[in-house]
């Protein structure tokens, strides 16, 4: 069956420091990844998705960026925090040609400082 | 611009009654889901709507889809308290890469 690991779990950072969030996925070959972020008691927002190795599209400008060095890892990135990247972040994965859902990760709640 | 509302924001209900939660979308899509998070948990698939007119029913959950009309209903019958959460549609506005636009989420508590 098919997994999602996402860490850390929670993580506590000042301005200005760097960030790097790790997704990876097991059971499935060439999933769509995503991250998405969530403020407190909003709906969620698509940041970047990747339909394979190296191809990642962003969907809004931002101080973040992703990366898909292998098949079923995804990396969300930043080099430095602002206090506007707080929330909680979800990564998911999907297989398009089996009409499932999305699947995601247990999330990773940042708090900027 | 591609919009999902979901309405309400917020819901209260007693045990035992039945509800609607409604979403409505601006987009020509055919493929909606249902997720269900609980506080500060991560997102659950409830339903996936693959055509116009599905229906889709778990336990006290019923889901439709209407592609014409562009809505999608949630039905609870008979609230139990388990089902505090909150309820989010989404739909799938770009073919090939499941991109979704997900709802305002409807916040769920039921009590005794």
């Amino acid at each position: 069956s098919q997994t999602i690991h996402q860490w850390p779990a929670t993580l506590v950072q000042p301005v200005g420091s760097p960030l790097s969030l790790e997704c990876t996925v097991e059971g499935t070959s060439n999933p769509n990844l995503y991250w998405y972020r969530q403020a407190a008691g909003r709906g969620l927002q698509l940041l970047f998705y990747s339909v394979g190795i190296g191809q990642i599209s962003s969907e809004v400008p931002q101080n973040l960026s992703a990366s898909r060095p292998q098949d079923r890892q995804f990396i969300l990135s930043s080099k430095k925090l602002l206090l506007s990247d707080s929330g909680f972040y979800l990564c998911a994965w999907s297989v398009t040609a089996l009409n499932q859902p999305q699947h995601f990760g247990d999330g990773t709640r940042l708090s900027i400082l | 611009e591609l919009k999902v509302e979901q309405n309400p924001l917020f819901l209260s209900m007693q045990e035992g009654k039945n509800y609607t939660i409604y979403c409505n979308y601006s987009t020509t899509s055919d493929r909606l889901y249902w997720y269900r998070q609980d506080p500060g948990k991560s997102l659950e698939s409830l339903f996936v709507l693959l055509s116009n007119g599905a229906v889709k029913q778990e336990g006290r959950l019923m889901a439709s889809l209407d592609t014409k009309a562009r809505l999608s209903t949630l039905h609870i019958t008979a609230a139990v308290h388990d089902l505090s959460a909150t309820y989010f549609c989404a739909v799938d506005w770009a073919y090939n890469t499941d991109k979704l636009i997900f709802g305002t989420g409807t916040r769920l508590q039921v009590f005794p």
